[in-house]
Parts: structure tokens; C-alpha cells; sequence
């Protein structure tokens, strides 16, 4: 089956920061998601991109299918983004999720 | 998009004791899956809940130990038998929506198994 990868594992940042989170994967998809998944557990939804680029707020991301990666983009981090970051991709309705990065803001 | 309600979102189990969760939503989908997570993992799938018919299992997930129901587009549920501390884990249902929105997770039930 496909291979998720997502790098770093953990990131420890100041708020304010900006960070990059990685996402590598090993074969053709349908399409990908990226969630946050909060400290109760809840798995929320940030972006749904199966190519190209989107913006909401404080985030982006961007996906090259064609390079099988996406990257999220956090920009002046404050202490409410901590938690991890799941990327999963979608291929023939088989989702499969990468291992996760987790990130704390320190305040 | 669909709102899922999932239930309940936590649960002290004694060993070798069943428990059953909910997973409803408030508008028909065809897909529905289950996931488990462990502590400190990712997320697995269990399988894939078929209306009308048996679910699809994953590799390395049972019937006998997962049995699932999904009795109409609506609603699903997850049984977890014959409970170890083992399968103390975070278990979420999810719905697909088709190409244009993604998957959607419900909040998720928070197994301890004692």
C-alpha cells in the first residue's frame, strides 16, 4: 500500500514562530487532507488538497502530486495550534495516514 | 457539510466486558468507515461499514472482536468484545463525502480499558 511520510516528528516552537510541516508519499492519489488533531482527541479538518495551493487564515498549504508531497504552512504560531498534525491520503476511497507531527507552541 | 455525532466520547471498561459506540449522522453517506488510534500512534483502519451487508475488514481485525452494524445511511456502530488493556485506544468513526469535500471524523471515543 502507499507510504506516508511526514516530517519533522515533533516540533517545538516559540509563539509567534513560523514552521513548515512536510509530507512525503509514495504513490499516485486521489487526493489529501490535512487535520489537527486537538489534546481531547477531536481530529479536525484544515485542508483538503489534492493539488495547487489554499489559505485559511494562518495556514496554507501546498500540494505537488506530481512530486508526491505537501507541505502545511503555520505562520505566527500561537499556543492553540499545539497538537498533531495527521496528513492522510486518499486513493480509490483508501484512506492511509501518516504518522503524525506534533507540535507544541511554548508561550 | 455532514455533521457526525459520535458516542460516547469516553469509557472505563472492565476487561473481558463489551462496549458498543455510536456513530450517527444527519444526513445519508455512503461511505462510513472506523479507525482506531493508540496511544502515542496514528491513525488504522478497522474497516469499512457497508450498508446492507457485512463490513470490510482490514488486515489484522476481525469480525469476531469488531463486530459492526450499519443498518441504514445514517448510523453505524462498533463493538469492541472480550476488552483487554490492550485495546485501550481512541476509536473514530469517519464519512466520506465524495471528491470535493474529503473525509469527516467524529470526536471520537476515548477507550481505558482496566
Amino acid at each position: 500500500g502507499i507510504q506516508v511520510e511526514q516530517s519533522p516528528p515533533d516540533l517545538i516552537l516559540q509563539e509567534g514562530a513560523n514552521s513548515t510541516l512536510r509530507c512525503n508519499f509514495s504513490d499516485s492519489v486521489n487526493n489529501l487532507q490535512w487535520f489537527h488533531q486537538n489534546p481531547w482527541g477531536q481530529l479536525i479538518n484544515l485542508f483538503y488538497i489534492p493539488s495547487g495551493t489554499k489559505q485559511n487564515g494562518r495556514l496554507s498549504a501546498t500540494t505537488v502530486a506530481t512530486e508526491r508531497y505537501s507541505l502545511l504552512y503555520i505562520s505566527s504560531s500561537q499556543t492553540t495550534d499545539s497538537g498533531v498534525y495527521f496528513c492522510a491520503v486518499i486513493n480509490n476511497n483508501d484512506m492511509r495516514f501518516g504518522a503524525g507531527t506534533r507540535l507544541t507552541v511554548k508561550p | 457539510s455532514a455533521v457526525i455525532s459520535q458516542k460516547p466520547s469516553r469509557d472505563i471498561c472492565q476487561r473481558g466486558t463489551s462496549l458498543t459506540i455510536q456513530c450517527q449522522v444527519d444526513s445519508q453517506v455512503t461511505m462510513m468507515f472506523w479507525y482506531r488510534q493508540q496511544p502515542g500512534q496514528s491513525l488504522t483502519l478497522i474497516a469499512t461499514a457497508n450498508q446492507g451487508s457485512e463490513a470490510t475488514y482490514e488486515s489484522g481485525f476481525v469480525i469476531d472482536k469488531f463486530p459492526i452494524s450499519r443498518p441504514n445511511l445514517t448510523f453505524s456502530t462498533l463493538t469492541v468484545s472480550n476488552m483487554s488493556p490492550e485495546d485501550s485506544s481512541i476509536y473514530l468513526c469517519s464519512i466520506g463525502q465524495g471528491l470535493n469535500y474529503g473525509y469527516t471524523f467524529g470526536s471520537g471515543t476515548r477507550l481505558t480499558v482496566v
